[in-house]
């Protein structure tokens, strides 16, 4: 079946320091991918996304690009912010229209120190 | 902006006992979908829900889960008896015809 996975935490950084969070897939097809954060307390949020190859997705500084050669989303930001604190989570979904579910990497805690 | 909210937020019950967590999805939304995530773990699916029946579930999902949309506007997850396991926060999260699940923030079960 699909699968996710993240490179394993957690990530410890100073602030303004450049940031890559691995993320490869294992699909059949060209599913979509997506980054999402989970801030301390707080629900799951959409980052950012990419729905086929060579896309960019983008938001609040970070960017990950949908790379099917190397079946991989990784996360990147130039410069990081303690505000970024939080566990980001690397998920995909079929493209088939329906009811497609979202399968989640383990997700991956970053720290970032003032 | 349009968010899944969801009741309450924290619960606490002792084994055995039932357990509704409630959610109301994005109003517009056709697709509804339950996850859990057991404390420092992965986000796992539990079920989608579409048109007013399950369109798929997984392993985690046994006979002591139901889902229900009572109304026009909320989505609920019975647990019937619930045990140490199931302590975990639940997302409840809804989806329009385009490829994007926006989840609430979350429901944590304790059970004692």
């Amino acid at each position: 079946g699909d699968s996710v996975t993240q490179m394993e935490g957690p990530v410890t950084l100073s602030e303004e320091a450049f940031l890559t969070i691995n993320c490869t897939y294992t699909a059949t097809g060209y599913p979509s991918l997506f980054w999402y954060v989970q801030y301390p307390g707080e629900g799951l949020q959409l980052l950012l996304k990419a729905t086929k190859a060579d896309d960019k997705g983008s938001n609040k500084g970070f960017e990950a690009t949908y790379r099917k050669e190397t079946t991989s989303f990784h996360l990147e930001k130039g410069s990081v912010q303690v505000s970024d604190s939080a566990v980001y989570f690397c998920a995909l979904s079929s493209p088939e229209p329906g009811a497609q579910k979202l399968v989640f990497g383990q997700g991956t805690r970053l720290t970032i120190n003032p | 902006e349009p968010e899944v909210t969801q009741t309450p937020s924290h619960q606490v019950t002792q084994m055995g006992q039932e357990v509704i967590l409630r959610c109301v999805p994005i109003s517009n939304h056709l697709y509804f979908y339950w996850y859990r995530q057991i404390l420092g773990q992965k986000v796992e699916f539990l079920v989608s829900f579409y048109n007013n029946e399950i369109s798929e579930k997984s392993e985690i999902f046994d006979d002591q889960f139901s889902v229900e949309r009572p109304d026009g506007s909320n989505f609920t997850l019975k647990i019937r008896s619930t045990k140490l396991e199931d302590s975990a926060m639940y997302f409840c999260a809804s989806k329009d015809r385009g490829n994007t699940i926006y989840f609430g923030e979350g429901s944590w079960l304790t059970v004692v």
